[in-house]
C-alpha cells in the first residue's frame, strides 16, 4: 500500500537550472509533508516541510508547493548545484497520528556541471 | 549542532543470532523512532516510542523485535533471532515536542549471513 509515491526514480538537471521533484499521496488524512535529502551511507536529512494550511513554503533555494485537491506536492530547487545531487524523499504524516512518517520511494537527483 | 548518533555503523552477523543496535537521540527530544531501508527500497517505519512505551509499530516489527530505553540517553533496537531478510540499514530518529520533523542518525548497516 503505497500511500506516498514518487513516480520518477531519477532526475538529471544541469547546474544553475531548476530541479522539480514530484510526490503524490493517497491518504487524505495526511496534513504535514516533508522533504528529506539522503546521501549514500548517511541518514536522511530534513530539508523543508509544509503544513496543509499552506500551499507554499520557501527556504532559500528550496520551495515546496502543495496542491491538496490533487494530493500532490513538489520540491523546487533553484538554482541547482552539484552538491544537491542526492536521493530526495518525500514524507507525510497526519496530525491525528504524528508518531510516524510515511516515506516515498525517493528520487535520485543528479546535477551536472 | 545536536545530532542523533548510532552504533555500530556496520554489523555482520550469522542468521539466528541476536543483534542490538544502539542510538543516542538528541538530548531534549521526547519521541524516538526506528526505521529501516532495505537496499534499493524506501525508508520504512518500524516503531515509535514515547514516554517509555511503544506508541506505534508496523507489521514488520514482529515478536523478534524489541526496543528499550535503558537509561536517560540510549535507545536500542534488539532483533532476537536475525533472518536473512533483516539485512538493511537501520535508522534511528528523534523529534522534539513542538516540531514535526524527525532527525535521523547516520544509520547502522546490518548484514545477516
Amino acid at each position: 500500500d503505497q500511500q506516498v509515491k514518487q513516480n520518477s526514480p531519477s532526475l538529471s538537471v544541469q547546474e544553475g537550472r531548476i530541479s522539480i521533484l514530484n510526490c503524490d499521496y493517497t491518504n487524505s488524512m495526511f496534513d504535514y509533508f516533508l522533504w528529506y535529502k539522503k546521501y549514500p551511507a548517511e541518514g536522511p536529512t530534513f530539508l523543508i516541510s509544509i503544513s496543509s494550511i499552506k500551499d507554499k513554503n520557501e527556504d532559500g533555494r528550496f520551495t515546496v508547493f502543495l496542491n491538496k485537491s490533487a494530493k500532490h506536492l513538489s520540491l523546487h530547487i533553484v538554482p541547482s548545484q552539484p552538491g544537491d545531487s542526492a536521493v530526495y524523499f518525500c514524507a507525510a504524516s497526519s496530525t491525528y497520528n504524528t508518531d510516524k512518517l510515511i516515506f516515498g520511494t525517493g528520487t535520485r537527483l543528479q546535477v551536472f556541471p | 549542532e545536536p545530532e542523533v548518533t548510532q552504533t555500530p555503523s556496520h554489523q555482520v552477523t550469522q542468521m539466528g543470532q541476536e543483534v542490538i543496535l544502539r542510538c543516542v537521540p538528541i538530548s531534549n527530544h521526547l519521541y524516538f523512532y526506528w526505521y529501516r531501508q532495505i537496499l534499493g527500497q524506501k525508508v520504512e517505519f518500524l516503531v515509535s516510542f514515547y514516554n517509555n512505551e511503544i506508541s506505534e509499530k508496523s507489521e514488520i516489527f514482529d515478536d523478534q523485535f524489541s526496543v528499550e530505553r535503558p537509561d536517560g540517553s540510549n535507545f536500542t533496537l534488539k532483533i532476537r533471532s536475525t533472518k536473512l531478510e533483516d539485512s538493511a540499514m537501520y535508522f534511528c530518529a528523534s523529534r522534539g515536542r513542538s516540531t514535526g520533523e524527525l532527525f535521523f542518525g547516520e544509520g547502522s548497516r546490518l548484514t545477516v549471513l
